[in-house]
């Protein structure tokens, strides 16, 4: 099937302690992006790419870094510099910048 | 800068009833705008997407309109089924290629 594919699907973090979050697409889409949900606040982008090797900063990106080496995979990294990681992150494609995008299921990433 | 509300923030409806959910948004230069529904702890499921060019579009029961001027969009739920009970997002793509979203509206219907 089709599809974007986040893993883990929860995922505790220590202080101090990088993590990587990944999300995996099979529907050859060019554009990827990377958000952040809080409770009672709307999805907040932190990073996106349009294209291999590519991407640049959302709205929230400290503390956060990326990479975009090959089409399919956009995987994001929550560096210990990100001072309250604990959210759900929801990795997004489309096949292009300005056409629909489609949603992962969510990585759960809590601090402990 | 561009900002999106929805209004209302929750409703609680029983069976059967016509829905109305607003989502506004402050500058009207946008490419797109899109519906989502989310679940408790899952994803975002792509309802509907409305390009700047046109008015509405329709996928069975759910009804998207779009008046770009205005900076509005209305999506119209028909004879709404507890199943409907989910976070209903509206998200508008503008020129730097960023989907911006509203906070959502929760539904809840109810038997």
């Amino acid at each position: 099937d089709g599809g974007i594919t986040q893993s883990p699907k929860y995922l505790f973090r220590k202080e101090g302690q990088n993590v990587t979050l990944s999300c995996e697409q099979n529907l050859n889409h060019d554009a990827m992006y990377w958000y952040r949900q809080d409770p009672g606040q709307g999805l907040r982008l932190i990073y996106y790419s349009q294209i291999v090797n590519d991407f640049q900063k959302g709205d929230i990106a400290e503390g956060y870094s990326v990479s975009r080496e090959k089409k399919e995979s956009f995987p994001l990294t929550v560096t210990s510099a990100q001072k309250n990681p604990t959210a759900f992150y929801l990795c997004a494609s489309s096949p292009t910048e300005r056409t629909e995008a489609f949603f992962g299921q969510g990585t759960r990433l809590t601090v402990v | 800068k561009q900002e999106v509300t929805q209004i209302p923030a929750a409703l609680s409806v029983p069976e059967g009833e016509n829905l109305v959910l607003n989502c506004s948004f402050t500058d009207s230069a946008i490419y797109n705008l899109q519906w989502f529904r989310q679940d408790p702890g899952k994803g975002l499921t792509s309802l509907l997407l409305i390009q700047s060019s046109q008015r509405e579009q329709t996928s069975g029961r759910l009804n998207a309109s779009l008046d770009k001027s205005s900076g509005r969009s209305t999506l119209y739920i028909a004879a709404s089924q507890p199943g409907d009970s989910a976070t209903y997002l509206c998200a508008v793509k503008i020129d730097t290629d960023k989907l911006i979203f509203g906070t959502g509206t929760r539904l809840q219907v109810f038997p």
